[in-house]
């Protein structure tokens, strides 16, 4: 993995519905694994920040995990509402030789229907 | 407290025009981005600033883009001139600088080149 790649690019489910993304990022130079919620109209907000293997997060309904040594994480999101309707960006800091670097993924775009 | 504000929300300009962009980072944040988002991409960095510094503008385009970030607060970019392609959204995000801290995004001024 030489990018940040996220999947699937979009999801439709059902309100109620339980659904998970994937993030993979290259495990080399690793520091830290955001995760981000991007509303239409509204700034990017960050939901995590994870930077040790085997870290487990949880906000609400919504929780990560990360394993920095294969290189993926997961955002879960369990009973689906239409309010968490919005593009899931994770990004992976890293240590390049001209600094630390935030480098984001494409996104999963999420709709939520009632 | 305000969060990292920027201005204009939106820009439609011609091509071969030049437009600049104006962010106001959180206070006390030394770390400053602007990030490119194209339509259903991720976004990509531009240049990061460390205070006053351009620590890594690798993916700025020189010929035509350029930046700065005086007394390491408020910053500007600039594009002269403008070209069809560069219509996107352009982000300003800050943080203070620690691998683990998150991004706090501006809503983004989106430029139309016509």
């Amino acid at each position: 993995i030489l990018n940040v790649e996220q999947s699937p690019q979009s999801l439709h489910v059902q309100e109620g519905d339980s659904t998970n993304f994937t993030c993979s990022f290259p495990s080399s130079n690793f520091y830290a694994l955001h995760w981000y919620r991007w509303e239409t109209a509204k700034s990017p907000e960050a939901l995590f920040v994870m930077t040790l293997n085997g870290d487990e997060k949880k906000k609400g309904r919504i929780s990560a995990t990360l394993n920095t040594k294969e290189g993926y994480s997961y955002l879960y999101i369990k009973g689906s509402q239409p309010e968490d309707s919005a593009t899931y960006l994770c990004a992976s800091y890293i240590l390049t030789g001209g600094g630390n670097k935030l480098t984001f993924g494409t996104g999963t775009q999420l709709k939520v229907e009632l | 407290e305000a969060g990292v504000v920027q201005s204009p929300r939106y820009k439609i300009i011609e091509k071969k025009q030049p437009v600049a962009f104006w962010c106001n980072p959180i206070s006390g944040h030394n770390t400053l981005y602007w990030y490119r988002q194209n339509l259903g991409q991720g976004p990509e960095l531009l240049i990061r600033y460390e205070n006053e510094e351009a620590v890594d503008d690798s993916q700025l385009p020189k010929d035509r883009f350029s930046a700065e970030r005086l007394k390491g607060v408020d910053s500007t970019l600039k594009i002269q001139p403008a070209e069809l392609g560069d219509s996107a959204v352009y982000l300003c995000a800050s943080s203070f600088l620690t691998r683990d801290t998150e991004a706090f995004f501006g809503q983004g001024t989106r430029l139309t080149v016509v």
